[in-house]
Protein backbone atom coordinates (compact mmCIF):
# COMPACT_ATOMS: atom_id res chain seq x y z
CA UNK A 1 0.00 0.00 0.00
CA UNK A 2 1.39 3.59 -0.91
CA UNK A 3 1.46 5.39 2.12
CA UNK A 4 -0.40 8.72 -0.10
CA UNK A 5 -2.36 7.54 -2.48
CA UNK A 6 -4.42 9.31 -5.75
CA UNK A 7 -6.20 8.96 -8.76
CA UNK A 8 -3.65 9.72 -11.56
CA UNK A 9 -6.60 10.80 -13.39
CA UNK A 10 -7.09 12.72 -15.79
CA UNK A 11 -9.59 13.97 -14.12
CA UNK A 12 -11.76 16.09 -17.29
CA UNK A 13 -14.52 18.64 -15.86
CA UNK A 14 -16.33 21.67 -17.82
CA UNK A 15 -15.01 25.11 -17.73
CA UNK A 16 -17.38 26.29 -14.61
CA UNK A 17 -17.69 23.03 -12.85
CA UNK A 18 -16.69 21.90 -9.75
CA UNK A 19 -13.14 19.60 -9.88
CA UNK A 20 -13.22 17.30 -6.88
CA UNK A 21 -9.67 15.67 -5.71
CA UNK A 22 -9.45 12.90 -3.88
CA UNK A 23 -6.30 11.54 -1.02
CA UNK A 24 -5.71 8.99 0.98
CA UNK A 25 -3.09 8.45 3.47
CA UNK A 26 -1.95 5.36 5.28
CA UNK A 27 -0.06 7.01 8.52
CA UNK A 28 -1.91 7.61 11.45
CA UNK A 29 0.40 9.74 12.75
CA UNK A 30 0.02 12.12 10.09
CA UNK A 31 -0.63 15.42 11.21
CA UNK A 32 -0.16 18.25 8.45
CA UNK A 33 -1.99 18.18 4.69
CA UNK A 34 -1.17 20.36 1.38
CA UNK A 35 -2.03 20.27 -2.10
CA UNK A 36 0.28 21.21 -4.41
CA UNK A 37 -0.53 22.59 -7.66
CA UNK A 38 2.12 21.53 -10.46
CA UNK A 39 2.15 22.81 -13.86
CA UNK A 40 4.22 20.72 -17.05
CA UNK A 41 7.60 21.45 -16.55
CA UNK A 42 7.33 23.87 -13.25
CA UNK A 43 8.15 23.02 -9.63
CA UNK A 44 4.81 22.47 -7.44
CA UNK A 45 3.37 25.80 -5.79
CA UNK A 46 1.12 25.35 -2.41
CA UNK A 47 -2.23 26.09 -2.55
CA UNK A 48 -3.76 25.01 0.39
CA UNK A 49 -2.58 23.78 3.92
CA UNK A 50 -4.81 21.79 6.29
CA UNK A 51 -4.46 20.93 9.94
CA UNK A 52 -7.72 20.11 11.56
CA UNK A 53 -10.55 17.94 10.60
CA UNK A 54 -13.04 20.05 8.61
CA UNK A 55 -13.07 22.41 5.81
CA UNK A 56 -10.79 25.25 5.07
CA UNK A 57 -12.08 27.51 2.35
CA UNK A 58 -9.21 30.01 0.27
CA UNK A 59 -11.06 31.45 -2.56
CA UNK A 60 -12.23 28.98 -4.95
CA UNK A 61 -10.56 26.32 -3.21
CA UNK A 62 -11.56 24.62 -0.28
CA UNK A 63 -9.48 21.48 1.09
CA UNK A 64 -11.19 18.92 3.10
CA UNK A 65 -9.75 16.88 6.24
CA UNK A 66 -11.33 13.69 7.62
CA UNK A 67 -8.14 11.83 9.72
CA UNK A 68 -11.02 9.34 11.32
CA UNK A 69 -11.18 8.47 7.32
CA UNK A 70 -7.21 8.87 6.68
CA UNK A 71 -9.29 11.39 3.57
CA UNK A 72 -8.27 14.58 2.83
CA UNK A 73 -9.57 16.41 -0.58
CA UNK A 74 -9.96 19.68 -2.79
CA UNK A 75 -12.36 20.95 -4.04
CA UNK A 76 -11.87 23.53 -6.81
CA UNK A 77 -15.62 25.78 -7.47
CA UNK A 78 -15.76 27.23 -11.07
CA UNK A 79 -13.10 25.65 -12.41
CA UNK A 80 -11.45 27.52 -15.10
CA UNK A 81 -8.65 26.20 -17.82
CA UNK A 82 -5.80 27.87 -15.90
CA UNK A 83 -6.66 25.11 -13.43
CA UNK A 84 -5.37 22.40 -15.48
CA UNK A 85 -2.63 21.12 -14.13
CA UNK A 86 -1.20 17.95 -12.01
CA UNK A 87 -2.35 18.42 -7.92
CA UNK A 88 -0.21 16.64 -5.14
CA UNK A 89 -1.00 15.66 -2.17
CA UNK A 90 1.37 15.98 0.46
CA UNK A 91 1.38 14.80 4.17
CA UNK A 92 3.54 15.12 7.22
CA UNK A 93 4.02 13.99 10.45
CA UNK A 94 4.78 16.89 12.22
CA UNK A 95 1.95 19.36 13.63
CA UNK A 96 3.73 22.79 12.86
CA UNK A 97 4.63 22.30 9.32
CA UNK A 98 8.33 22.14 10.79
CA UNK A 99 11.36 20.98 8.53
CA UNK A 100 9.99 17.13 8.30
CA UNK A 101 10.16 15.77 5.43
CA UNK A 102 6.67 15.47 3.00
CA UNK A 103 5.34 12.11 1.11
CA UNK A 104 3.81 12.83 -1.60
CA UNK A 105 0.91 11.24 -3.62
CA UNK A 106 1.95 10.32 -7.64
CA UNK A 107 -0.66 13.68 -8.41
CA UNK A 108 -3.89 13.92 -9.86
CA UNK A 109 -3.89 15.66 -13.60
CA UNK A 110 -6.79 17.93 -14.09
CA UNK A 111 -8.11 18.86 -17.29
CA UNK A 112 -10.81 21.94 -17.67
CA UNK A 113 -12.30 21.70 -20.99
CA UNK A 114 -13.90 24.99 -22.21
CA UNK B 1 6.93 36.65 -4.43
CA UNK B 2 8.96 33.83 -4.00
CA UNK B 3 10.58 32.04 -1.13
CA UNK B 4 12.73 29.95 -2.23
CA UNK B 5 15.17 30.86 -5.32
CA UNK B 6 16.98 28.08 -7.25
CA UNK B 7 19.55 28.37 -9.70
CA UNK B 8 20.58 27.57 -12.23
CA UNK B 9 16.68 26.64 -14.27
CA UNK B 10 18.51 24.79 -16.61
CA UNK B 11 21.65 23.16 -17.61
CA UNK B 12 23.10 21.20 -20.93
CA UNK B 13 26.20 19.71 -20.68
CA UNK B 14 28.88 16.75 -21.67
CA UNK B 15 28.61 13.92 -19.84
CA UNK B 16 31.54 13.25 -17.29
CA UNK B 17 30.81 17.02 -16.22
CA UNK B 18 29.81 17.99 -12.49
CA UNK B 19 26.93 20.23 -12.10
CA UNK B 20 26.83 22.29 -9.14
CA UNK B 21 22.79 23.54 -8.19
CA UNK B 22 22.03 26.25 -5.82
CA UNK B 23 19.49 26.38 -3.73
CA UNK B 24 18.18 29.61 -1.40
CA UNK B 25 16.37 30.86 1.26
CA UNK B 26 15.24 34.44 0.64
CA UNK B 27 15.06 36.51 3.74
CA UNK B 28 14.61 33.75 6.26
CA UNK B 29 16.84 31.02 7.28
CA UNK B 30 16.14 27.53 6.68
CA UNK B 31 17.91 25.13 8.81
CA UNK B 32 16.95 21.92 7.01
CA UNK B 33 16.36 21.90 3.29
CA UNK B 34 15.13 18.64 0.58
CA UNK B 35 16.22 18.00 -2.71
CA UNK B 36 13.66 15.92 -4.81
CA UNK B 37 14.51 14.73 -8.72
CA UNK B 38 11.39 14.36 -10.90
CA UNK B 39 11.48 12.29 -13.95
CA UNK B 40 9.46 13.29 -16.84
CA UNK B 41 5.37 12.28 -16.32
CA UNK B 42 6.45 10.78 -12.39
CA UNK B 43 5.94 12.03 -9.21
CA UNK B 44 8.69 14.31 -6.87
CA UNK B 45 11.06 11.49 -5.40
CA UNK B 46 12.64 13.15 -2.24
CA UNK B 47 16.54 12.77 -2.48
CA UNK B 48 17.92 13.93 0.65
CA UNK B 49 17.64 16.00 3.56
CA UNK B 50 19.96 19.06 3.74
CA UNK B 51 21.63 19.86 7.07
CA UNK B 52 23.03 23.24 7.92
CA UNK B 53 26.15 22.47 9.63
CA UNK B 54 26.28 18.21 9.43
CA UNK B 55 25.64 15.55 6.80
CA UNK B 56 22.93 15.39 4.69
CA UNK B 57 20.39 12.53 5.61
CA UNK B 58 20.07 10.46 2.00
CA UNK B 59 16.82 8.32 0.78
CA UNK B 60 17.29 5.01 0.36
CA UNK B 61 18.77 4.18 -2.93
CA UNK B 62 20.31 7.24 -3.37
CA UNK B 63 24.01 7.40 -4.07
CA UNK B 64 25.77 10.46 -1.48
CA UNK B 65 29.04 10.48 -3.38
CA UNK B 66 27.16 10.90 -6.79
CA UNK B 67 24.86 13.56 -5.00
CA UNK B 68 26.80 15.75 -3.04
CA UNK B 69 25.35 18.25 -0.87
CA UNK B 70 26.75 21.14 1.32
CA UNK B 71 24.35 22.85 3.82
CA UNK B 72 26.91 25.45 4.90
CA UNK B 73 25.29 28.27 5.69
CA UNK B 74 21.79 28.89 7.09
CA UNK B 75 20.54 30.41 3.45
CA UNK B 76 22.15 27.97 1.23
CA UNK B 77 21.91 24.78 -0.06
CA UNK B 78 24.33 23.21 -2.89
CA UNK B 79 23.75 19.90 -4.77
CA UNK B 80 26.64 18.82 -6.97
CA UNK B 81 26.06 16.09 -9.44
CA UNK B 82 29.19 14.07 -9.70
CA UNK B 83 30.29 12.89 -13.51
CA UNK B 84 26.96 13.45 -14.20
CA UNK B 85 25.55 10.83 -17.07
CA UNK B 86 22.66 10.98 -19.39
CA UNK B 87 20.21 9.06 -16.83
CA UNK B 88 20.75 11.75 -14.51
CA UNK B 89 18.88 14.23 -16.61
CA UNK B 90 15.88 15.06 -14.88
CA UNK B 91 14.46 18.22 -12.75
CA UNK B 92 15.76 18.56 -9.34
CA UNK B 93 13.95 20.76 -7.34
CA UNK B 94 14.70 21.77 -3.53
CA UNK B 95 12.59 23.01 -0.81
CA UNK B 96 12.27 24.87 2.61
CA UNK B 97 9.96 25.89 5.44
CA UNK B 98 9.28 29.26 5.25
CA UNK B 99 9.88 30.62 8.98
CA UNK B 100 7.04 30.35 11.37
CA UNK B 101 4.30 28.18 12.97
CA UNK B 102 2.84 25.96 10.45
CA UNK B 103 4.36 27.07 7.72
CA UNK B 104 4.79 24.66 5.01
CA UNK B 105 7.25 23.55 2.58
CA UNK B 106 8.08 25.88 -0.74
CA UNK B 107 9.96 25.24 -3.46
CA UNK B 108 12.55 26.60 -5.79
CA UNK B 109 12.10 26.77 -9.75
CA UNK B 110 13.56 23.47 -10.40
CA UNK B 111 17.06 22.88 -12.61
CA UNK B 112 16.23 21.30 -15.62
CA UNK B 113 19.40 18.98 -16.17
CA UNK B 114 20.22 17.48 -19.18
CA UNK B 115 23.47 15.23 -19.99
CA UNK B 116 24.40 15.11 -23.28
Amino acid sequence: QKEVEQNSGPLSVPEGAIASLNCTYSDRGSQSFFWYRQYSGKSPELIMSIYSNGDKEDGRFTAQLNKASQYVSLLIRDSQPSDSATYLCAVNRANTGTASKLTFGTGTRLQVTL
Amino acid sequence: GAVVSQHPSRVICKSGTSVKIECRSLDFQATTMFWYRQFPKQSLMLMATSNEGSKATYEQGVEKDKFLINHASLTLSTLTVTSAHPEDSSFYICSANHRGVNQPQHFGDGTRLSIL
